[in-house]
């Protein structure tokens, strides 16, 4: 159950476009659709923003989408904005019903 | 409006026991996979523990197995978290959450302390 891999940071201006990537292995999110993403801003409660690798929950801006190649999954955010500020987590099932979450990703709009 | 409300973190010491509890709202509860989150000070989310619907399954990260309880009582809409043998990195803030393979909502997390 070692973590998903993420960069620790990614950064943008206004109206930018950012990719987060999150690698695993082919035992988590290389054998199963079933990756998730998740904002979360200071002393705040995680938010759903993707499920099943590209799935928008509703309510949930089109500006993120989500996508995955092999053992690695990404999350875009296009037309980056102020309030896209947080941390960002990636989530895979590893099988056996058990979860590994991504070490997160802090997200800085220039 | 679906709502979840964790309860019973604190301060215990190294050894300690302690019960979490998270009050279900606004959906049928006994229809949901639900699952404990913990994140330590300053730190990333970790996948603690899940339970189906009816109580009949469990499965826990290799960290807590067999210290740690998930349970559930459908008549009372609440999911808890029996935590024994408590260690300094258990330390962590303890979410709920509603789901299978992904999590939504989650409460807004109850503080567990161990140090002595």
């Amino acid at each position: 159950q070692s973590a998903l891999t993420q960069p620790a940071s990614v950064s943008g201006s206004p109206g930018q476009s950012i990719t987060i990537s999150c690698t695993g292995a082919s035992s988590d999110v290389g054998s199963y659709n079933l990756v998730s993403w998740y904002q979360q801003h200071p002393g705040k409660a995680p938010k759903l923003m993707i499920y099943e690798v590209s799935k928008r929950p509703s309510g949930v801006s089109n500006r993120f989408s989500g996508s995955k190649s092999g053992n690695t999954a990404s999350l875009t955010i296009s037309g980056l904005q102020a309030e896209d500020e947080a941390d960002y987590y990636c989530c895979s099932y590893a099988g056996s019903t058990t979860y590994v979450f991504g070490t997160g990703t802090k997200v800085t709009v220039l | 409006e679906v709502q979840l409300v964790e309860s019973g973190g604190g301060l215990v010491q190294p050894g300690g026991s302690l019960r979490l509890s998270c009050a279900a709202s606004g959906f049928t509860f006994s229809s949901y996979w639900m699952h404990w989150v913990r994140q330590a000070p300053g730190k990333g989310l970790v996948w603690v523990s899940r339970i189906n619907n009816d109580g009949s399954s469990t499965s826990y990260a290799d960290s807590v197995k067999g210290r740690f309880t998930i349970s559930r009582d459908n008549a009372k809409n609440t999911l808890f978290l029996q935590m024994n043998s408590l260690r300094a990195e258990d330390t962590a803030v303890y979410y709920c959450a509603r789901g299978i393979h992904s999590f939504d909502p989650w409460g807004q997390g109850t503080l567990v302390t161990v140090s002595s």
